[in-house]
């Protein structure tokens, strides 16, 4: 079965750092998201990526954040400069429009500690 | 009021029990409804589509009430393999894609 595969699986950063965190989409799908969650805390929407631009954003996602599809499969998740509280498991989705019921699958997330 | 919202329980019910899961939903134009099963720190996995009719997939049975603005899970004759944090997710807005998720039930079945 396809999936959503995300690297690393766990990143360990100083405070104000780069990151970058990767991940590969479903093939046949045109709808790229990511999403946080913070320990005990519900999984948060980030921001959404079609054709080549971002189709919707929440308040998290900053001048600090940004979105890119550098090539024909990945798509990737850069904060700029870290701060202790991006600490969080983020989530790749993918699904495969923008039909309302239309399926979300997730990838097995990357878990970022920021020190 | 939060867009999604859900009792966080814990729910600890015993092997063979059912159990139900409401989830409450802000906004009256939200077209899509699913729930999702997460298990401890791992990614959100879509458990089933919520239809107006109701719909069931073996022992679970989702149903919308678009009135009340809230979707049931109910799960039957629980096993130690459905612990885990069930997610209600809703699609809020009528064009756009992302989904917005409750912070979850989580549920504990025992022997």
């Amino acid at each position: 079965e396809p999936e959503v595969t995300q690297t690393p699986s766990h990143q360990v950063t100083q405070m104000g750092q780069e990151v970058i965190l990767r991940c590969v989409p479903i093939s046949n799908h045109l709808y790229f998201y990511w999403y946080r969650q913070i320990l005990g805390q519900k999984v948060e929407f980030l921001v959404s990526f079609y054709n080549n631009e971002i189709s919707e954003k929440s308040e998290i996602f900053d001048d600090q954040f940004s979105v890119e599809r550098p090539d024909g499969s990945n798509f990737t998740l850069k904060i700029r400069s870290t701060k202790l509280e991006d600490s969080a498991m983020y989530f790749c989705a993918s699904n495969r429009g923008p039909a309302t019921n239309e399926k979300l699958f997730f990838g097995s997330g990357t878990q970022l500690s920021v020190l | 009021r939060k867009e999604v919202e859900q009792d966080p329980g814990p729910f600890n019910v015993p092997e063979g029990a059912t159990v139900a899961f409401n989830c409450t939903y802000s906004n009256s134009a939200s077209q899509s409804f699913f729930w999702y099963r997460q298990d401890c720190r791992k990614e959100p996995k879509l458990l089933m589509s919520v239809y107006s009719s109701g719909n069931e997939d073996g022992r679970f049975t989702a149903q919308l009430n678009r009135a009340s603005q809230y979707i049931s899970l109910l799960i039957r004759d629980s096993k130690l393999s459905d612990s885990a944090t069930y997610l209600c997710a809703v699609n809020p807005k009528q064009a756009g894609t992302a989904l917005i998720f409750g912070k979850g039930t989580t549920l504990s079945v025992s022997s």
